[in-house]
C-alpha cells in the first residue's frame, strides 16, 4: 500500500553541522514530493518542494534530492541552526488526482549549542 | 497575508456533545482537507474537499462529518465525540490546478480533548 516513511524518528546534531533527513517512499506513481517543517505549537510549514522529473532542487539552506530508482528523498540543511529543531515531514501525493498528500511519520531534529 | 485560520485551538468537552471546529482560508483554493495527527502515527486525513459541494472521505473519516457550502470554509464537524477522538487536528488547504502536485497551507491546529 501507499505508505511514506523516515528512516529515523530523531536526529540529533551540533550547531553548524549539517543535516540530513531521510524518507523512503513506496508509491511509484507519485510524481511529487514535499517537505515539510512542525516547530512545537504549529501546523507543519512548506520547506521545499520536488517534481519526479528532477533530481535535486536547491533553496536557502535546504536542499532535496530524490532517488526515484530506489524511491528515497532527502532534506539537506546546511549551517545548522537552533531554529532548526523542529519535526520534518515528507509527504508525496501518491497515485490519482484527489490533491492528497500522504505524510511519514516524521522526523525530529535536535540542535545542540 | 495568505492563512488557513482553525477555531478554537484549543477545546475540552465532553463525550457526546456534538462540536463543530471552523476552518476559513483566505487564498482562493479549491482544495482543503482535515488532518489528525497522533502521537506515533503521523498525520492522517479525515475528509478532504476538491471544491464547493464536492466532499469525500480520506483514511479516517469514521466519526467526523464535513461541509463545503462555501468555498474558503470548511468546518468539521464531531456529532458525537468519543475519547478516541482526542487528537490535534489541522485543516489544509492548497490549489487544484495541477492536481496531483500542489503544496498544502496548514491551520495552526485545534488541540481537541474529549473526556
Amino acid at each position: 500500500g501507499e505508505s511514506v516513511g523516515l528512516h529515523l524518528p530523531t536526529l540529533s546534531v551540533q550547531e553548524g553541522d549539517n543535516s540530513i533527513i531521510n524518507c523512503a517512499y513506496s508509491n511509484s506513481a507519485s510524481d511529487y514530493f514535499i517537505w515539510y517543517k512542525q516547530e512545537s505549537g504549529k501546523g507543519p510549514q512548506f520547506i521545499i518542494d520536488i517534481r519526479s522529473n528532477m533530481d535535486k532542487r536547491q533553496g536557502q539552506r535546504v536542499t532535496v534530492l530524490l532517488n526515484k530508482t530506489v524511491k528515497h528523498l532527502s532534506l539537506q540543511i546546511a549551517a545548522t541552526q537552533p531554529g532548526d529543531s523542529a519535526v520534518y515531514f515528507c509527504a508525496e501525493n501518491g497515485s490519482g488526482n484527489t490533491g492528497k498528500l500522504i505524510f511519514g511519520q516524521g522526523t525530529t531534529l535536535q540542535v545542540k549549542p | 497575508e495568505a492563512q488557513v485560520t482553525q477555531n478554537p485551538r484549543y477545546l475540552i468537552t465532553v463525550t457526546g456533545k456534538k462540536l463543530t471546529v471552523t476552518c476559513s482560508q483566505n487564498m482562493n483554493h479549491e482544495y482543503m482537507s482535515w488532518y489528525r495527527q497522533d502521537p506515533g502515527l503521523g498525520l492522517r486525513q479525515i475528509y478532504y474537499s476538491m471544491n464547493v459541494e464536492v466532499t469525500d472521505k480520506g483514511d479516517v473519516p469514521e466519526g467526523y462529518k464535513v461541509s463545503r457550502k462555501e468555498k474558503r470554509n470548511f468546518p468539521l464537524i464531531l456529532e458525537s465525540p468519543s475519547p478516541n477522538q482526542t487528537s490535534l487536528y489541522f485543516c489544509a488547504s492548497s490549489f487544484l490546478a495541477r492536481a496531483r502536485g500542489t503544496e498544502a497551507f496548514f491551520g495552526q491546529g485545534t488541540r481537541l480533548t474529549v473526556v
